[in-house]
């Protein structure tokens, strides 16, 4: 079976540019997470969707970073415009749910490294 | 608000010797506490998971234990072995949403 599937896998751009991150969860799960990595924040929740829904967005930096999840097979994390401050490696992970009751193993992906000149 | 706290930042063993993390959280609602493995480069993977209805779980060298009292968990890595060097992140649910809240994770380096 496939894993979480993210592109790209490395992108450098120039501030002020658009980046769209992509992902394709896992084939069957109903929930999914973005995730930002930096060495001085740790691994923090962007946002996450539970059945194409976006569920909480409160980790969302700011007005820049947006979400979209169209199908159950596709997400996108777009930045626009991108700063410096936005490098780092974005991880999305994805679940079978996130029942109230009983939290699911997330499986992550690959990871894109940005970064933004 | 939520908060997972994980200690210690960073831990240096020699080979064979037992390794434990520890990590404490605030939502007394938790009930989901997962450890992830992440090596230099690569993805975090889950290693082990406890549920809030257990106070111990155990697979091969690697065992998770909870106390739900004092809010801590903790993991023991037994035999440690040079390819258990990474990063190790506790986790614990927020059932209030639904998500996990990672602790900022333990460098372990197994010296052989």
């Amino acid at each position: 079976d496939a894993g979480v599937i993210q592109s790209p896998r490395h992108e450098v751009t120039e501030m002020g540019q658009e980046v769209t991150l992509r992902c394709k969860p896992i084939s069957g799960h109903n929930s999914l997470f973005w995730y930002r990595q930096t060495m001085m924040r740790g691994l923090e929740l962007l946002i996450y969707f539970n059945n194409n829904v976006p569920i909480d967005d409160s980790g969302m930096p700011e007005d820049r970073f947006s979400a979209k999840m169209p199908n159950a097979s596709f997400s996108t994390l777009k930045i626009q415009p991108s700063e410096p401050r936005d490098s780092a490696v974005y991880f999305c992970a994805s679940s079978l749910g996130t029942l109230r009751e009983r939290l699911e193993t997330q499986y992550f992906g690959p990871g894109t490294r940005l970064l933004v000149l | 608000g939520e908060n997972v706290e994980q200690h210690p930042s960073t831990l240096s063993v020699q080979e064979g010797d037992s390794a434990v993390i520890k990590c404490t959280y605030s939502d007394s609602a938790s009930n989901y506490f997962p450890w992830y493995k992440q090596e230099l480069g690569k993805r975090p993977q889950l290693i082990i998971d406890i549920r809030s209805n257990v106070g111990e779980k155990k697979d091969q060298r690697i065992a998770v234990t909870l106390n739900k009292t004092a809010k801590h968990f903790s993991l023991h890595i037994t035999e440690t072995q040079p390819e258990d060097s990474a990063v190790y992140f506790c986790a614990a649910s927020y059932n209030q949403g639904g998500k996990l809240i990672f602790g900022q994770g333990t460098e372990l380096s197994v010296k052989p």
